[in-house]
Protein backbone atom coordinates (compact mmCIF):
# COMPACT_ATOMS: atom_id res chain seq x y z
CA UNK A 1 0.00 0.00 0.00
CA UNK A 2 1.29 3.52 -0.72
CA UNK A 3 1.85 5.72 2.51
CA UNK A 4 4.05 8.54 3.56
CA UNK A 5 4.62 8.08 7.23
CA UNK A 6 6.13 11.34 9.58
CA UNK A 7 6.73 9.70 12.40
CA UNK A 8 6.84 12.68 14.55
CA UNK A 9 3.85 14.65 15.38
CA UNK A 10 5.40 17.66 17.54
CA UNK A 11 9.07 18.87 17.01
CA UNK A 12 10.19 21.80 19.59
CA UNK A 13 13.97 23.10 18.88
CA UNK A 14 16.02 25.79 20.01
CA UNK A 15 16.37 28.77 17.36
CA UNK A 16 19.67 28.56 15.73
CA UNK A 17 19.45 24.60 16.19
CA UNK A 18 19.64 22.18 13.27
CA UNK A 19 16.12 20.78 12.61
CA UNK A 20 15.40 17.39 10.64
CA UNK A 21 11.85 16.63 9.94
CA UNK A 22 11.69 12.57 9.02
CA UNK A 23 9.38 11.16 6.35
CA UNK A 24 9.20 7.89 5.15
CA UNK A 25 7.45 6.79 2.43
CA UNK A 26 5.91 3.08 1.08
CA UNK A 27 5.43 2.67 -2.72
CA UNK A 28 6.84 0.42 -4.87
CA UNK A 29 8.52 1.89 -7.36
CA UNK A 30 9.97 5.81 -7.71
CA UNK A 31 7.71 8.32 -6.85
CA UNK A 32 8.20 12.26 -7.14
CA UNK A 33 8.48 13.58 -3.66
CA UNK A 34 7.65 17.15 -1.80
CA UNK A 35 7.41 19.19 1.66
CA UNK A 36 4.53 20.88 1.35
CA UNK A 37 4.49 24.03 4.67
CA UNK A 38 1.20 25.52 6.40
CA UNK A 39 2.45 28.85 8.08
CA UNK A 40 -0.08 30.09 10.60
CA UNK A 41 -3.07 31.88 9.24
CA UNK A 42 -1.85 30.76 5.97
CA UNK A 43 -2.75 28.66 3.07
CA UNK A 44 -1.04 25.22 2.58
CA UNK A 45 1.87 25.73 -0.09
CA UNK A 46 4.74 24.23 -1.72
CA UNK A 47 8.48 24.21 0.01
CA UNK A 48 10.27 21.94 -2.34
CA UNK A 49 10.01 19.10 -4.29
CA UNK A 50 12.79 16.79 -4.95
CA UNK A 51 12.90 16.69 -8.83
CA UNK A 52 14.08 20.72 -8.92
CA UNK A 53 17.14 19.82 -5.94
CA UNK A 54 16.12 23.09 -4.65
CA UNK A 55 17.03 24.79 -1.16
CA UNK A 56 13.88 26.81 -0.12
CA UNK A 57 14.27 29.22 3.46
CA UNK A 58 17.51 27.35 3.98
CA UNK A 59 15.44 23.95 3.90
CA UNK A 60 16.94 20.71 1.66
CA UNK A 61 15.09 17.13 1.07
CA UNK A 62 17.88 14.48 0.66
CA UNK A 63 15.76 11.16 -0.84
CA UNK A 64 17.32 7.64 0.06
CA UNK A 65 16.16 5.25 -1.74
CA UNK A 66 17.29 2.58 -0.17
CA UNK A 67 15.54 3.66 2.90
CA UNK A 68 12.70 5.06 1.12
CA UNK A 69 13.05 8.20 3.51
CA UNK A 70 12.61 12.41 2.38
CA UNK A 71 13.65 13.99 5.84
CA UNK A 72 13.88 18.01 5.60
CA UNK A 73 16.62 19.80 7.24
CA UNK A 74 18.02 22.65 7.87
CA UNK A 75 21.16 23.33 9.84
CA UNK A 76 19.85 26.69 11.64
CA UNK A 77 16.60 26.88 12.50
CA UNK A 78 14.49 30.68 12.63
CA UNK A 79 11.37 30.91 14.60
CA UNK A 80 9.59 31.98 11.21
CA UNK A 81 10.03 28.20 10.34
CA UNK A 82 7.27 27.64 13.11
CA UNK A 83 4.66 25.97 10.71
CA UNK A 84 3.24 22.49 10.14
CA UNK A 85 5.00 20.50 7.48
CA UNK A 86 3.46 18.02 5.59
CA UNK A 87 5.80 15.25 3.61
CA UNK A 88 3.98 13.75 0.56
CA UNK A 89 4.34 11.75 -3.03
CA UNK A 90 3.32 11.57 -6.32
CA UNK A 91 3.08 8.29 -8.38
CA UNK A 92 4.97 8.85 -11.32
CA UNK A 93 2.18 7.25 -13.53
CA UNK A 94 -0.92 8.40 -12.80
CA UNK A 95 0.36 11.31 -10.88
CA UNK A 96 -2.05 13.11 -9.98
CA UNK A 97 -3.37 11.70 -6.87
CA UNK A 98 -0.67 12.95 -4.38
CA UNK A 99 -0.72 11.44 -0.59
CA UNK A 100 0.11 13.14 1.90
CA UNK A 101 1.67 12.38 5.55
CA UNK A 102 -0.07 13.60 8.59
CA UNK A 103 2.00 15.95 8.95
CA UNK A 104 4.66 17.11 11.61
CA UNK A 105 4.46 20.91 13.74
CA UNK A 106 7.74 22.53 13.86
CA UNK A 107 7.89 24.82 16.97
CA UNK A 108 11.28 27.18 17.02
CA UNK A 109 11.53 28.41 20.30
CA UNK A 110 13.51 31.75 20.44
CA UNK B 1 -1.86 33.40 -3.56
CA UNK B 2 -3.00 31.52 -6.83
CA UNK B 3 -6.84 32.52 -7.56
CA UNK B 4 -8.53 29.81 -5.69
CA UNK B 5 -11.66 30.63 -3.14
CA UNK B 6 -13.24 28.38 -1.13
CA UNK B 7 -17.12 29.16 0.10
CA UNK B 8 -18.49 29.21 3.10
CA UNK B 9 -15.03 29.59 4.73
CA UNK B 10 -16.77 28.40 7.95
CA UNK B 11 -20.04 26.33 8.98
CA UNK B 12 -21.99 24.73 11.22
CA UNK B 13 -24.59 22.59 10.41
CA UNK B 14 -27.19 19.60 11.90
CA UNK B 15 -26.54 16.15 11.90
CA UNK B 16 -28.34 14.97 8.24
CA UNK B 17 -28.85 18.10 6.57
CA UNK B 18 -27.04 18.35 3.04
CA UNK B 19 -23.90 20.77 2.73
CA UNK B 20 -22.33 21.88 -0.35
CA UNK B 21 -19.03 23.64 -0.17
CA UNK B 22 -17.39 25.59 -3.09
CA UNK B 23 -14.33 25.77 -4.98
CA UNK B 24 -13.56 28.61 -7.41
CA UNK B 25 -10.16 29.05 -9.24
CA UNK B 26 -9.65 31.41 -11.62
CA UNK B 27 -6.00 30.00 -13.12
CA UNK B 28 -8.02 27.66 -15.50
CA UNK B 29 -6.25 24.45 -14.28
CA UNK B 30 -7.57 21.28 -15.35
CA UNK B 31 -7.08 19.48 -12.29
CA UNK B 32 -9.00 20.24 -8.83
CA UNK B 33 -9.26 18.42 -5.43
CA UNK B 34 -11.04 18.36 -2.53
CA UNK B 35 -9.51 17.02 0.61
CA UNK B 36 -10.21 16.97 4.61
CA UNK B 37 -7.32 17.90 6.60
CA UNK B 38 -7.72 15.92 9.94
CA UNK B 39 -5.28 15.60 13.37
CA UNK B 40 -3.46 12.58 12.75
CA UNK B 41 -4.41 12.13 9.37
CA UNK B 42 -2.91 15.07 7.53
CA UNK B 43 -4.89 15.62 4.34
CA UNK B 44 -6.65 12.99 2.36
CA UNK B 45 -8.28 12.98 -0.70
CA UNK B 46 -11.66 12.87 -1.08
CA UNK B 47 -12.52 13.48 -4.82
CA UNK B 48 -10.58 15.09 -7.44
CA UNK B 49 -11.12 16.12 -11.15
CA UNK B 50 -9.45 16.28 -14.35
CA UNK B 51 -11.96 17.93 -16.62
CA UNK B 52 -15.25 19.40 -16.87
CA UNK B 53 -17.73 16.60 -16.04
CA UNK B 54 -14.75 14.02 -15.30
CA UNK B 55 -14.74 12.89 -11.40
CA UNK B 56 -13.32 10.46 -9.85
CA UNK B 57 -13.24 9.10 -5.97
CA UNK B 58 -9.96 9.36 -3.46
CA UNK B 59 -9.46 7.86 -0.58
CA UNK B 60 -12.27 8.63 1.58
CA UNK B 61 -14.90 9.26 -1.15
CA UNK B 62 -18.42 8.08 0.96
CA UNK B 63 -20.27 10.28 2.33
CA UNK B 64 -19.18 12.62 -0.24
CA UNK B 65 -20.39 13.84 -4.03
CA UNK B 66 -18.77 16.24 -6.00
CA UNK B 67 -19.64 18.01 -9.51
CA UNK B 68 -17.84 20.23 -12.05
CA UNK B 69 -20.17 21.26 -14.82
CA UNK B 70 -17.18 24.74 -15.34
CA UNK B 71 -13.56 24.68 -15.64
CA UNK B 72 -13.96 27.33 -12.61
CA UNK B 73 -15.93 25.29 -10.11
CA UNK B 74 -15.50 22.19 -8.07
CA UNK B 75 -18.59 21.54 -5.52
CA UNK B 76 -18.68 18.94 -2.98
CA UNK B 77 -21.47 18.04 -1.61
CA UNK B 78 -22.52 16.13 1.52
CA UNK B 79 -25.70 14.66 1.03
CA UNK B 80 -26.44 13.70 4.91
CA UNK B 81 -24.15 15.28 6.83
CA UNK B 82 -22.49 13.40 9.83
CA UNK B 83 -20.22 14.69 13.00
CA UNK B 84 -17.49 12.17 11.52
CA UNK B 85 -17.56 14.86 8.57
CA UNK B 86 -16.45 17.69 11.10
CA UNK B 87 -13.14 18.56 9.60
CA UNK B 88 -11.55 21.23 7.53
CA UNK B 89 -11.64 20.66 3.97
CA UNK B 90 -9.19 21.94 1.11
CA UNK B 91 -9.58 22.79 -2.36
CA UNK B 92 -6.35 22.55 -4.38
CA UNK B 93 -5.76 22.54 -8.23
CA UNK B 94 -3.18 21.84 -10.64
CA UNK B 95 -1.66 22.59 -14.14
CA UNK B 96 -1.31 19.40 -15.93
CA UNK B 97 -2.18 16.50 -12.88
CA UNK B 98 1.65 15.08 -13.62
CA UNK B 99 3.03 13.82 -10.99
CA UNK B 100 5.95 16.58 -10.98
CA UNK B 101 3.03 19.37 -10.61
CA UNK B 102 2.92 21.47 -8.02
CA UNK B 103 -0.87 21.71 -6.26
CA UNK B 104 -2.10 25.23 -5.02
CA UNK B 105 -4.77 25.49 -2.14
CA UNK B 106 -7.57 27.32 -0.94
CA UNK B 107 -8.48 28.78 2.31
CA UNK B 108 -10.30 25.81 3.70
CA UNK B 109 -13.58 25.81 4.98
CA UNK B 110 -14.10 24.74 8.73
CA UNK B 111 -17.08 22.20 8.30
CA UNK B 112 -18.95 21.58 12.25
CA UNK B 113 -21.55 19.03 12.19
CA UNK B 114 -23.32 19.41 15.34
Amino acid sequence: AQRVTQPEKLLSVFKGAPVELKCNYSYSGSPELFWYVQYSRQRLQLLLRHISRESIKGFTADHNKGETSFHLKKPFAQEEDSAMYYCALSPLTGGFKTIFGAGTRLFVKA
Amino acid sequence: DAGITQSPRHKVTETGTPVTLRCHQTENHRYMYWYRQDPGHGLRLIHYSYGVKDTDKGEVSDGYSVSRSKTEDFLLTLESATSSQTSVYFCAIAQSGISTDTQYFGPGTRLTVL
